[in-house]
C-alpha cells in the first residue's frame, strides 16, 4: 500500500517570491508521482507527473518537481509565484504495477498575497 | 474545462435517504473513476470501471455503489445516507483501463457537492 504525506497544510508567500510545497511518499513498489491543483470551487487539474526519466519534471503554469528515490521525495517548485496560483495543491502516487487509483496526500494551501 | 462533466453540482438531503450522482466521462473515454473528498478523510478513491466492468475498488461503504452504462457514463448510487457522508463527490476518467505498463492521465470533474441534515 501506499501512502502519502504534505507535511504543510498552508504555507503563505509574498507575490514574485519562490515556494516550495513538500510531498513524501511511502511505498513498498515502484510508484507514479503526480501533483494536482484544486482551484476554490473547481475540480482536481494535473500539474505534472513523473512516469519515469529524467527526475525533474516540468509541469504547467512554470510549475516543476523532482523525484529523489532515495528521500522519497517529490517536492514542487516554483520560481515566482502569482496571486493566481492561489490553490490547494495535492501530491497523488500510483502503483505502476497495479491499477491507476490515485492515492493524495491531505493538500497544502498556497496562499499568495500581494 | 476538463470534458468531464457531473450532475448535479449540489445536492441537499436528509439523513436515511438515497441520492445518485452522475457522471459523464471525456468523449471516448473507457474508465471512471470515483472519489470522496471529505474533511475528514481527505481525498479517497472509491471505486474504478473500465468499459462497463468494475475494475478496482478502494474505501467504498457497502452502502454505495457504482454502475457505468454502456453509452459509459456512470452512476454513483449513495444509500441510507449518514452525516458524515456529506462531502464532495469526484468523477475522473482516463482513455484507457488502467494497464500496468501505461499511464492514463485522469481528468476530473467538477464534483458533485453533497450535504446530508
Amino acid at each position: 500500500a501506499q501512502s502519502v504525506t504534505q507535511l504543510d497544510s498552508q504555507v503563505p508567500v509574498f507575490e514574485e517570491a519562490p515556494v516550495e510545497l513538500r510531498c513524501n511518499y511511502s511505498s513498498s513498489v515502484s510508484v507514479y508521482l503526480f501533483w494536482y491543483v484544486q482551484y476554490p470551487n473547481q475540480g482536481l487539474q494535473l500539474l505534472l507527473k513523473y512516469l519515469s526519466g529524467s527526475t525533474l519534471v516540468k509541469g504547467i503554469n512554470g510549475f516543476e518537481a523532482e523525484f529523489n528515490k532515495s528521500q522519497t521525495s517529490f517536492h514542487l517548485r516554483k520560481p515566482s509565484v502569482h496571486i493566481s496560483d492561489t490553490a490547494e495543491y495535492f501530491c497523488a502516487v500510483s502503483d505502476r504495477q497495479g491499477f491507476q487509483k490515485l492515492v493524495f496526500g491531505t493538500g497544502t494551501r498556497l496562499l499568495v498575497s500581494p | 474545462d476538463s470534458g468531464v462533466t457531473q450532475t448535479p453540482k449540489h445536492l441537499i438531503t436528509a439523513t436515511g435517504q438515497r441520492v445518485t450522482l452522475r457522471c459523464s466521462p471525456r468523449s471516448g473515454d473507457l474508465s471512471v473513476y470515483w472519489y470522496q473528498q471529505s474533511l475528514d478523510q481527505g481525498l479517497q478513491f472509491l471505486i474504478q470501471y473500465y468499459n462497463g466492468e468494475e475494475r478496482a475498488k478502494g474505501n467504498i461503504l457497502e452502502r454505495f455503489s457504482a454502475q457505468q452504462f454502456p453509452d459509459l457514463h456512470s452512476e454513483l448510487n449513495l444509500s441510507s445516507l449518514e452525516l458524515g457522508d456529506s462531502a464532495l463527490y469526484f468523477c475522473a476518467s482516463s482513455s484507457r483501463g488502467g494497464l500496468a505498463d501505461t499511464w492514463d492521465t485522469q481528468y476530473f470533474g467538477p464534483g458533485t457537492r453533497l450535504t446530508v441534515l
